[in-house]
């Protein structure tokens, strides 16, 4: 069964801590990428990766980092220097990047840190 | 700033009505377009996408969609709504590598 999971669902931590999200695809698919979500935000791209060993910035990448040592696996770790770190994080990948491509999702996890 | 405009936020419709959610975008020149769905607690999911040809394009469980290229617009639409369609819909512009996402409309459908 193909696709994308990313846990835990829920994770709660404390302020000052780093923690790091996970995400993993079996879809063989290039490129990956870490969405935020908040209520009435829609989506915002934090990070992506077209290839393994490379990632770029998205437009809210402060205060995250990310590594794409394999294929099948893009973490997010989301650092004590992110000044609000409380929302839906979401998972994205896509058979390649660029233009005409389909991204598909993961379940979520919703951090929220006090 | 370019962008991408969702017109309501929350959407109220009773069973068997008809749904129009609009969505506006703001980039010049070639544009990919999407509707994305997302029902509670589920994954998000495609509704439908447009690259080209035919701007009316159709998606799952009987949406559809137009793209008018005068207007920067990719509206969304279906005849007869039911309980199941409630969820939160987003419309998204895929620029590059890059999509960018409207603010999501959520809909409820009473029955």
């Amino acid at each position: 069964d193909g696709g994308i999971t990313q846990s835990p669902k829920y994770l709660f931590r404390k302020e000052g801590q780093n923690v790091t999200l996970s995400c993993e695809q079996n879809l063989n698919h290039d490129a990956m990428y870490w969405y935020r979500q908040d209520p009435g935000q829609g989506l915002r791209l934090i990070y992506y990766s077209q290839i393994v060993n490379d990632f770029q910035k998205g437009d809210i990448a402060e205060g995250y980092s990310v590594s794409r040592e394999k294929k099948e696996s893009f973490p997010l770790t989301v650092t004590s220097a992110q000044k609000n770190p409380t929302a839906f994080y979401l998972c994205a990948s896509s058979i390649g990047p660029g233009t005409g491509v389909e991204q598909y999702f993961g379940p979520g996890t919703r951090l929220t840190v006090t | 700033a370019q962008s991408v405009s969702q017109h309501n936020h929350h959407v109220i419709l009773s069973e068997a009505a008809s749904l129009e959610l609009g969505c506006n975008y703001s980039y010049g020149g070639t544009v990919n377009l999407f509707w994305y769905v997302q029902y509670p607690g589920q994954h998000l999911q495609l509704l439908l996408k447009y690259f080209s040809g035919d701007p009316l394009v159709k998606g799952i469980k009987g949406f559809e969609a137009e793209f008018i290229k005068s207007k920067f617009s990719f509206n969304l639409r279906k005849p007869s709504v039911q309980w199941s369609d409630t969820a939160e819909y987003f419309c998204a512009v895929q620029r590059g590598n890059k999509l960018v996402f409207g603010a999501g409309t959520i809909l409820r459908v009473k029955s």
